[in-house]
């Protein structure tokens, strides 16, 4: 049973404007929610993150917001650029992550100009 | 900057052959951790482990083993190759529990079984 779920296998967003990705997830036990981006054939790399204490985290065009009772998650990226194309995997974590992360499937993000 | 390489960035192996991947990390971190990725299902977690020694099964343990013999380097290795093992294996490391949840990624390797 998939735990965390990115139901939106590719996006494509025009250049400028907001692009959101969401995330649901079923265990209640998750306690740290991540965004990973990743190029093709890259490593993922770390981009934001939020603790199930909060609502929103926000870094720069990046802001994560967090609903705890409908078990999802957004990333906004606003004004969306070219460079943001990549795959945006969702993941979460139980008491510090120590035990791994489960991803999500991933979305595409595709950055129109 | 944490710094986690891995041997190769891409490998062709045949049925049956035994392989190794090998991950190493310069930050001194405890925890570590192998995943594969594969289209439409995202990155799963193999075998990770808390330190030197040890080593716990991931979601899909079956057909890997590890070993961690030194705090910095953790190998993951395919007995016996199969097909649906190629993949994109990712290693990736953080620090202890409590200190930073946020994982670490090398480069990942491009493994394919002929």
């Amino acid at each position: 049973d998939q735990q965390v779920k990115q139901n939106s296998p590719s996006l494509s967003v025009q250049e400028g404007r907001i692009s959101i990705l969401n995330c649901d997830y079923t265990n209640s036990m998750f306690d740290y929610f991540l965004w990973y981006k990743k190029y093709p054939a890259e490593g993922p790399t770390f981009l934001i993150s939020i603790s199930s204490i909060k609502d929103k985290n926000e870094d720069g065009r990046f802001t994560v917001f967090l609903n705890k009772s409908a078990k999802h998650l957004s990333l906004h990226i606003v004004p969306s650029q070219p460079g943001d194309s990549a795959v945006y995997f969702c993941a979460a974590s139980v008491g510090g992550g120590a035990d791994g992360l489960t991803f999500g499937k991933g979305t595409h993000l595709i950055i129109q100009p | 900057d944490v710094k986690v390489t891995q041997s190769s960035r891409y490998l062709v192996k045949r049925t049956g052959e035994k392989v190794f991947l090998e991950c190493v990390q310069d930050m001194d971190h405890e925890n570590m951790f192998w995943y594969r990725q594969d289209p439409g299902l995202g990155l799963r977690l193999i075998y990770f482990s808390y330190d030197v020694k040890m080593k716990e099964k991931g979601d899909i343990p079956e057909g890997y083993s590890v070993s961690r013999e030194k705090k910095e380097r953790f190998s993951l290795i395919l007995e016996s190759a199969s097909t649906n093992q190629t993949s994109m294996y990712l290693c990736a490391s953080s620090p202890p529990r409590a200190a930073s949840y946020e994982q670490y990624f090398g480069p990942g390797t491009r493994l394919t079984v002929t």
